[in-house]
Protein backbone atom coordinates (compact mmCIF):
# COMPACT_ATOMS: atom_id res chain seq x y z
CA UNK A 1 0.00 0.00 0.00
CA UNK A 2 1.21 3.48 -1.03
CA UNK A 3 1.34 5.78 1.40
CA UNK A 4 3.38 9.06 2.88
CA UNK A 5 4.03 8.77 6.94
CA UNK A 6 4.81 12.29 8.59
CA UNK A 7 5.91 12.90 11.46
CA UNK A 8 3.98 14.05 14.75
CA UNK A 9 2.72 17.36 15.73
CA UNK A 10 5.28 19.89 16.76
CA UNK A 11 5.28 22.95 19.37
CA UNK A 12 8.00 25.57 18.87
CA UNK A 13 8.73 28.81 19.93
CA UNK A 14 9.40 31.65 17.69
CA UNK A 15 12.50 31.68 15.94
CA UNK A 16 12.99 28.03 16.65
CA UNK A 17 13.30 25.81 13.63
CA UNK A 18 11.52 22.42 12.89
CA UNK A 19 12.09 19.65 11.01
CA UNK A 20 9.20 17.59 9.49
CA UNK A 21 9.34 14.19 7.96
CA UNK A 22 7.36 12.50 5.43
CA UNK A 23 8.12 8.62 5.23
CA UNK A 24 7.32 6.79 1.71
CA UNK A 25 6.48 3.40 1.98
CA UNK A 26 5.05 0.77 -0.51
CA UNK A 27 7.21 2.44 -3.32
CA UNK A 28 10.86 3.73 -3.99
CA UNK A 29 10.79 7.64 -2.62
CA UNK A 30 13.15 8.42 -6.01
CA UNK A 31 10.62 7.46 -8.23
CA UNK A 32 8.08 10.10 -7.88
CA UNK A 33 8.54 13.87 -6.79
CA UNK A 34 7.19 14.87 -3.05
CA UNK A 35 5.03 18.59 -2.94
CA UNK A 36 4.64 20.34 0.20
CA UNK A 37 1.52 22.44 0.93
CA UNK A 38 0.31 24.26 4.03
CA UNK A 39 -2.77 24.97 5.26
CA UNK A 40 -2.85 27.55 8.05
CA UNK A 41 -5.82 27.94 10.51
CA UNK A 42 -9.16 28.92 8.40
CA UNK A 43 -7.42 28.90 4.77
CA UNK A 44 -7.40 27.00 1.82
CA UNK A 45 -4.45 24.96 0.52
CA UNK A 46 -1.20 26.53 -0.36
CA UNK A 47 1.46 25.25 -2.30
CA UNK A 48 5.15 25.47 -0.97
CA UNK A 49 7.23 23.68 -3.84
CA UNK A 50 8.21 20.61 -4.67
CA UNK A 51 11.94 18.89 -4.57
CA UNK A 52 12.61 16.14 -6.91
CA UNK A 53 13.43 13.15 -5.10
CA UNK A 54 16.36 12.21 -7.80
CA UNK A 55 18.49 15.36 -8.03
CA UNK A 56 17.35 16.82 -4.76
CA UNK A 57 17.19 20.10 -6.07
CA UNK A 58 13.76 22.05 -4.67
CA UNK A 59 11.37 24.56 -6.12
CA UNK A 60 9.84 26.83 -3.63
CA UNK A 61 6.61 28.89 -4.19
CA UNK A 62 6.92 32.49 -3.99
CA UNK A 63 6.80 33.26 -0.51
CA UNK A 64 8.03 29.98 0.55
CA UNK A 65 12.03 31.12 0.52
CA UNK A 66 14.68 31.55 2.51
CA UNK A 67 13.53 29.97 5.57
CA UNK A 68 12.06 27.06 4.17
CA UNK A 69 14.36 24.12 2.74
CA UNK A 70 13.06 20.57 1.40
CA UNK A 71 15.53 17.71 1.66
CA UNK A 72 15.80 14.05 0.78
CA UNK A 73 17.27 10.80 2.83
CA UNK A 74 16.96 8.09 0.27
CA UNK A 75 18.32 5.80 2.48
CA UNK A 76 15.10 6.23 4.59
CA UNK A 77 12.89 6.42 2.07
CA UNK A 78 12.08 9.95 3.28
CA UNK A 79 11.66 13.75 2.72
CA UNK A 80 12.04 16.31 4.80
CA UNK A 81 10.66 20.53 5.61
CA UNK A 82 12.27 22.48 7.66
CA UNK A 83 11.73 25.80 8.90
CA UNK A 84 13.95 28.06 10.28
CA UNK A 85 13.24 31.64 12.37
CA UNK A 86 9.44 30.00 12.80
CA UNK A 87 6.83 33.01 13.50
CA UNK A 88 3.25 32.58 14.91
CA UNK A 89 2.83 33.44 10.84
CA UNK A 90 4.07 29.66 10.41
CA UNK A 91 1.33 28.40 12.68
CA UNK A 92 0.03 25.62 10.08
CA UNK A 93 -0.68 21.84 9.16
CA UNK A 94 1.98 21.04 6.97
CA UNK A 95 1.19 18.19 3.84
CA UNK A 96 3.72 16.22 1.53
CA UNK A 97 2.31 14.79 -1.47
CA UNK A 98 2.97 12.50 -4.02
CA UNK A 99 3.32 13.34 -7.41
CA UNK A 100 2.20 12.03 -10.39
CA UNK A 101 3.62 14.27 -13.95
CA UNK A 102 4.71 14.09 -17.45
CA UNK A 103 4.83 16.40 -20.41
CA UNK A 104 4.26 13.97 -23.02
CA UNK A 105 1.98 14.10 -24.91
CA UNK A 106 0.67 16.95 -22.64
CA UNK A 107 1.70 18.35 -19.54
CA UNK A 108 0.39 17.01 -16.12
CA UNK A 109 0.85 17.19 -12.54
CA UNK A 110 -1.23 16.20 -9.78
CA UNK A 111 -0.58 14.90 -6.01
CA UNK A 112 -2.32 11.33 -5.67
CA UNK A 113 -0.88 10.42 -2.20
CA UNK A 114 -0.99 12.89 0.53
CA UNK A 115 0.38 11.99 4.11
CA UNK A 116 -1.82 12.78 6.94
CA UNK A 117 -0.35 16.21 7.53
CA UNK A 118 1.70 17.69 10.34
CA UNK A 119 0.75 20.50 12.81
CA UNK A 120 3.29 23.23 13.80
CA UNK A 121 2.05 25.48 16.63
CA UNK A 122 4.65 28.38 17.11
CA UNK A 123 3.63 30.19 19.64
CA UNK A 124 6.02 30.99 22.87
CA UNK B 1 1.58 32.73 -12.59
CA UNK B 2 -2.38 33.21 -12.68
CA UNK B 3 -5.22 32.19 -10.11
CA UNK B 4 -7.97 29.59 -9.91
CA UNK B 5 -11.47 31.08 -8.91
CA UNK B 6 -13.97 28.93 -6.98
CA UNK B 7 -17.40 29.73 -5.44
CA UNK B 8 -16.46 29.64 -1.55
CA UNK B 9 -19.66 27.75 -0.93
CA UNK B 10 -21.73 25.51 -1.92
CA UNK B 11 -24.98 23.55 -0.58
CA UNK B 12 -26.98 20.74 -1.90
CA UNK B 13 -30.04 18.59 -0.38
CA UNK B 14 -28.97 14.73 0.10
CA UNK B 15 -29.49 13.07 -3.31
CA UNK B 16 -29.03 16.28 -5.55
CA UNK B 17 -26.37 17.37 -7.72
CA UNK B 18 -24.09 19.16 -6.56
CA UNK B 19 -21.64 21.72 -9.38
CA UNK B 20 -18.37 23.22 -8.32
CA UNK B 21 -16.98 25.42 -10.31
CA UNK B 22 -12.85 26.88 -11.18
CA UNK B 23 -12.50 29.23 -13.55
CA UNK B 24 -9.11 30.18 -15.56
CA UNK B 25 -8.07 31.48 -18.62
CA UNK B 26 -5.23 28.78 -18.24
CA UNK B 27 -7.45 26.28 -17.71
CA UNK B 28 -8.33 25.96 -21.86
CA UNK B 29 -4.94 24.60 -22.20
CA UNK B 30 -4.02 23.12 -18.75
CA UNK B 31 -5.75 20.30 -16.91
CA UNK B 32 -7.13 20.32 -13.68
CA UNK B 33 -7.67 18.15 -10.87
CA UNK B 34 -9.78 18.25 -8.05
CA UNK B 35 -9.28 16.94 -4.01
CA UNK B 36 -11.84 16.75 -1.70
CA UNK B 37 -10.46 17.58 2.12
CA UNK B 38 -12.41 16.79 5.08
CA UNK B 39 -11.39 18.41 8.35
CA UNK B 40 -8.23 16.70 10.25
CA UNK B 41 -7.92 14.11 7.36
CA UNK B 42 -5.74 14.26 4.36
CA UNK B 43 -7.07 15.68 1.26
CA UNK B 44 -7.83 12.98 -1.65
CA UNK B 45 -7.81 13.20 -5.15
CA UNK B 46 -11.16 12.76 -6.58
CA UNK B 47 -10.56 13.79 -10.56
CA UNK B 48 -7.48 14.50 -12.31
CA UNK B 49 -6.82 15.61 -15.89
CA UNK B 50 -9.80 17.39 -16.28
CA UNK B 51 -12.37 14.22 -15.94
CA UNK B 52 -10.45 10.86 -15.28
CA UNK B 53 -11.95 9.11 -11.53
CA UNK B 54 -8.89 7.44 -9.82
CA UNK B 55 -9.83 3.84 -8.54
CA UNK B 56 -11.94 4.16 -5.33
CA UNK B 57 -13.28 7.34 -6.31
CA UNK B 58 -17.26 6.58 -6.29
CA UNK B 59 -19.49 7.30 -9.76
CA UNK B 60 -21.16 10.13 -8.76
CA UNK B 61 -17.83 12.47 -8.61
CA UNK B 62 -17.54 13.12 -12.21
CA UNK B 63 -15.28 16.11 -13.94
CA UNK B 64 -15.67 17.91 -17.27
CA UNK B 65 -14.13 20.94 -18.87
CA UNK B 66 -15.50 23.81 -21.56
CA UNK B 67 -12.95 26.14 -22.29
CA UNK B 68 -11.78 28.15 -19.34
CA UNK B 69 -14.30 26.41 -16.87
CA UNK B 70 -13.64 23.06 -15.16
CA UNK B 71 -16.86 21.48 -12.95
CA UNK B 72 -16.50 19.34 -10.36
CA UNK B 73 -20.03 16.97 -9.89
CA UNK B 74 -21.16 15.30 -7.40
CA UNK B 75 -24.37 13.32 -8.60
CA UNK B 76 -26.39 11.85 -5.62
CA UNK B 77 -24.64 14.06 -2.88
CA UNK B 78 -24.23 12.00 0.13
CA UNK B 79 -23.74 13.19 3.93
CA UNK B 80 -20.21 11.92 3.47
CA UNK B 81 -19.89 14.58 1.01
CA UNK B 82 -19.69 17.31 2.75
CA UNK B 83 -15.89 18.60 2.90
CA UNK B 84 -14.02 21.11 1.15
CA UNK B 85 -12.87 20.68 -2.55
CA UNK B 86 -9.97 22.62 -4.03
CA UNK B 87 -9.58 22.73 -7.71
CA UNK B 88 -5.70 22.56 -8.61
CA UNK B 89 -3.77 23.23 -11.71
CA UNK B 90 -0.03 23.44 -12.96
CA UNK B 91 1.69 26.29 -14.87
CA UNK B 92 4.12 24.39 -17.67
CA UNK B 93 6.19 27.51 -17.64
CA UNK B 94 7.27 27.62 -14.33
CA UNK B 95 6.45 24.26 -13.25
CA UNK B 96 4.16 26.01 -10.04
CA UNK B 97 0.86 24.20 -8.54
CA UNK B 98 -1.44 26.36 -8.82
CA UNK B 99 -4.73 25.98 -5.66
CA UNK B 100 -8.26 27.33 -6.33
CA UNK B 101 -9.27 28.79 -3.14
CA UNK B 102 -11.41 26.32 -1.80
CA UNK B 103 -15.42 25.54 -2.06
CA UNK B 104 -17.07 24.35 1.21
CA UNK B 105 -19.74 21.42 0.37
CA UNK B 106 -22.98 21.76 2.70
CA UNK B 107 -25.02 19.23 2.80
CA UNK B 108 -28.38 20.64 4.29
Amino acid sequence: QVQLVQSGSELKEPGASVKVSCKASGYTLTNFAINWVRQAPGQGLEWMGWINTNTGNATYAQGFTGRFLFSLDTSLNTSYLQISSLKAADTAVYYCAKARSSRIPYYYYYMDVWGKGTTVTVSS
Amino acid sequence: SYELTQPPSVSVSPGQTARITCSADALAKQYAYWYQHKPGQAPVLVIYKDNERPSGIPERFSGSSSGTIVTLTISGVQAEDEADYYCQSADITTTYVIFGGGTKVTVL
